[in-house]
């Protein structure tokens, strides 16, 4: 199993601006995945942060917009760029390997005025 | 692109009943796995069932798995107040390098 620690838990942010979200993990994992929960929506996958290249971002996600960090095994960062109330969402970080369980943070509620 | 569809998409009941979801999905699959999400936040692993097996079991939770139809069931017995979550069924394609895709969920709401 993996804990992580996902911050910050929500934030309310003006538009035009950026906020960055830290996943820390109790562990080290290979894997680790970014997603945006929408309003009363499911999650869809934004990007898998790879250790030491750059993220693979998924159709509909770009790196401009969406740039992702991930220094070591244990640590990713997402910062969400030139926020519009669109953007407004939670985003969830998660961990584990491929074809196995996930294990998830609690996920950062964005408010975006 | 969105692969598992659940019905229904919000289910109310009282203690003590029985509780049953459904996720279809389009592709082949590895394996289909369900989650909890209390209140917007972050999910939990319930169970996952491999694409060679038609049925698993976890304490009150019984879940199948059709591959035949692409179809699987959650079935959540004696439900209790704190059972009431959203539930999400997930598949890891069968292709090299995608990551689990979720399904809409579906809301489920137990009334004591």
């Amino acid at each position: 199993s993996a804990v992580i620690s996902q911050k910050p838990s929500r934030d309310i942010c003006q538009r035009g601006t950026s906020l960055t979200i830290q996943c820390q993990v109790d562990s080290q994992v290979t894997m680790m995945f970014w997603y945006r929960q929408q309003p009363g929506q499911s999650l869809t996958l934004i990007a898998t942060a790879n250790q030491g290249s750059e993220a693979t971002y998924e159709s509909g996600f770009v790196i401009d917009k969406f740039p992702i960090s991930r220094p070591n095994l244990t640590f990713s960062t997402l910062t969400v760029s030139n926020m519009s109330p669109e953007d407004s969402s939670i985003y969830l970080c998660s961990v584990g390997d491929r074809g196995e369980k996930l294990f998830f943070g609690s996920g950062t509620q964005l408010s975006v005025l | 692109s969105q692969q598992g569809e659940e019905d229904p998409q919000a289910l109310s009941i009282q203690e003590g009943e029985n509780a049953t979801m459904n996720c279809s999905y389009k592709t082949s699959i590895n394996n289909l796995q369900w989650y909890r999400q209390n209140s917007g936040r972050g999910l939990v692993h319930l169970i996952l069932i491999r694409s060679n097996e038609r049925e698993k079991h976890s304490g009150r939770l019984r879940v199948t798995l059709d591959t035949s139809k692409k179809s699987s069931s959650l079935l959540i017995t004696a439900s209790r107040a704190a059972d009431t979550a959203s539930y999400f069924c997930a598949t890891d394609a069968n292709q090299a390098g995608t990551a689990l895709i979720f399904g809409k969920g579906t809301t489920l709401s137990v009334s004591s």
